[in-house]
């Protein structure tokens, strides 16, 4: 059955600082992983999306890795600002099933 | 485009009443997934649907359960009758493709129901 951890579950660090933010996972047959934000009281926002095939995806400050053999995955936000605030969530689609499978998320505050 | 739309945004009733969930995915997607949230157990997938047909519903908790997709630019998740451990924020999200295997997913803002 295929789990999906995110550490840690929450983290707080000053305006500028460069982050990264962990998820693994314990089968390696996936289809694709995305990265997910959600705000307080809102929906979930895709961030990026790597497929089976790639190793990382970037999207302005936002960089996202995948080492599908070990079961890892990283979000690196770089010069972070207040604005990032919010849970960041992973989701792995696993190949045996073709559902998304969510972790708990990671809550970050970024203090101005 | 507007986005996933889900409605209502809360929902207090009491148990044993009969609560619908509406969702109306992006136009042209193929895909339609029901995720409900809670603390305790994050987001789980209750249904999807594929081309309006359902394809996967073993997540969805009991009988009292119950959702429809009678065309593309609509579905409804049903409870009847609710009990206070329904209470969670159901979100609905759609994807282009046919399954989640390659398509990103789009989420709407969520239904926050309440249980008494």
């Amino acid at each position: 059955k295929q789990e999906v951890t995110q550490i840690p579950a929450a983290l707080s660090v000053p305006e500028g600082e460069n982050l990264v933010l962990n998820c693994s996972f314990t089968d390696s047959a996936i289809y694709n992983l995305q990265w997910f934000r959600q705000d307080p009281g809102k929906g979930l926002t895709s961030l990026l999306l790597i497929q089976s095939s790639q190793r990382e995806q970037t999207s302005g400050r936002l960089n996202a890795s995948l080492d599908k053999s070990s079961g890892r995955s990283t979000l690196y936000i770089a010069a972070s600002q207040p604005g990032d605030s919010a849970t960041y969530l992973c989701a792995v689609v696993s190949s045996n099933t073709g559902k998304l499978i969510f972790g708990q998320g990671t809550t970050l505050q970024v203090k101005p | 485009d507007a986005g996933v739309i889900q409605s209502p945004r809360h929902e207090v009733t009491e148990m044993g009443q009969e609560v619908t969930l509406r969702c109306k995915p992006i136009s042209g997607h193929n895909s339609l997934f029901w995720y409900r949230q809670t603390m305790m157990r994050g987001l789980e997938l209750l249904i999807y649907f594929n081309n309006n047909v359902p394809i996967d519903d073993s997540g969805m908790p009991e009988d009292r359960f119950s959702a429809k997709m009678p065309n593309a630019s609509f579905s409804t998740l049903k409870i009847q009758p609710s009990e206070p451990r329904d209470s969670a924020v159901y979100f609905c999200a759609s994807s282009p493709r046919t399954s989640a295997n390659t398509g990103e997913l789009f989420f709407g803002e969520g239904s926050r129901l309440t249980v008494l």
